[in-house]
C-alpha cells in the first residue's frame, strides 16, 4: 500500500551494528505497528504505538527500540544487530474496519540480513 | 524469491474450484477477526473482517465463516483464480480494546491452471 512506506527496502548489516528502519504513513492514522516475519511463524509484534506519546512493547521487543517522531512516522532500531534478527520487517497503521473492529494496513516490508 | 512461508501448510486447488482456508484461534475473548492475503514480496493486504456477533460475512468472491463454539474461522474463495495464489493469514483482536492484532501462522494457497 503506497500510503505506508518503509525505508530501506533491503539492508545488509554486520553483527553489532546499529541500524534504523523507518516507516512513514499518509493515512492519518494514530496507531502504528512494527512486526517481524520469519518463515513458518507468521507475523510477530515487536512494538506498537497508539499515538505519539503512547508506545507499547509487543511479544518480541527484546533487542529492539522504537521512536514515534510524529503521527506519521514510526522508526524501529536495532541497537546491536545479531544474526537471529535476520527477517522481513513490516510497519502497519490502523483504523476501524467495516465490521467495527481495527483493520491494519501494511507497508511493503524491509528485508534485513545480519551477517 | 520470497522465503517467507517456506514451511507453511499448503492448499493446492485447481483454477475455477472453490477454496477453503481454515484458522483456529485460541482467545475466547477475541471478538473481531480479519483475513489478510500476502503475495510474494508484498505486505499483507486486508481481505475481509467479521465481528463475533456474526457467523458469516460475504465479500466479492470471498466469504468468512466464524464458529465461536470451537474457535474456528474459515475463508472461502469462490472460483479460485491464479491471482489468488498467496499466503493467507487470519488475525484476531478485541474490537474496542488496546491489544494489538494477533496473527495466525498462515496458509499458502497454490492455484493450479
Amino acid at each position: 500500500d503506497a500510503d505506508v512506506t518503509q525505508t530501506p527496502r533491503n539492508r545488509i548489516t554486520k553483527t553489532g551494528k546499529r541500524i534504523m528502519l523507518e516507516c512513514s504513513q499518509t493515512k492519518g492514522h494514530d496507531r502504528m505497528y512494527w512486526y517481524r516475519q520469519d518463515p513458518g511463524l507468521g507475523l510477530r509484534l515487536i512494538y506498537y504505538s497508539f499515538d505519539v506519546k503512547d508506545i507499547n512493547k509487543g511479544e518480541i521487543s527484546d533487542g529492539y527500540s522504537v521512536s514515534r517522531q510524529a503521527q506519521a512516522k514510526f522508526s524501529l532500531s536495532l541497537e546491536s544487530a545479531i544474526p537471529n534478527q535476520t527477517a522481513l520487517y513490516f510497519c502497519a497503521t490502523s483504523d476501524f474496519g467495516l465490521a467495527g473492529g481495527e483493520t491494519q494496513y501494511f507497508g511493503p516490508g524491509t528485508r534485513l540480513l545480519v551477517l | 524469491g520470497e522465503s517467507v512461508g517456506l514451511h507453511l501448510p499448503t492448499l493446492s486447488v485447481q483454477e475455477g474450484d472453490n477454496s477453503i482456508i481454515n484458522c483456529a484461534y485460541s482467545n475466547s475473548a477475541s471478538d473481531y477477526f480479519i483475513w489478510y492475503k500476502q503475495e510474494s514480496g508484498k505486505g499483507p493486504q486486508f481481505i475481509i473482517d467479521i465481528r463475533s456477533n456474526m457467523d458469516k460475512r460475504q465479500g466479492q468472491r470471498v466469504t468468512v465463516l466464524l464458529n465461536k463454539t470451537v474457535k474456528h474461522l474459515s475463508l472461502q474463495i469462490a472460483a479460485t483464480q491464479p491471482g489468488d495464489s498467496a499466503v493467507y493469514f487470519c488475525a484476531e483482536n478485541y474490537s474496542t480494546g488496546r491489544r494489538a492484532l494477533t496473527f495466525g501462522s498462515g496458509t499458502r494457497l497454490q492455484v493450479q491452471p
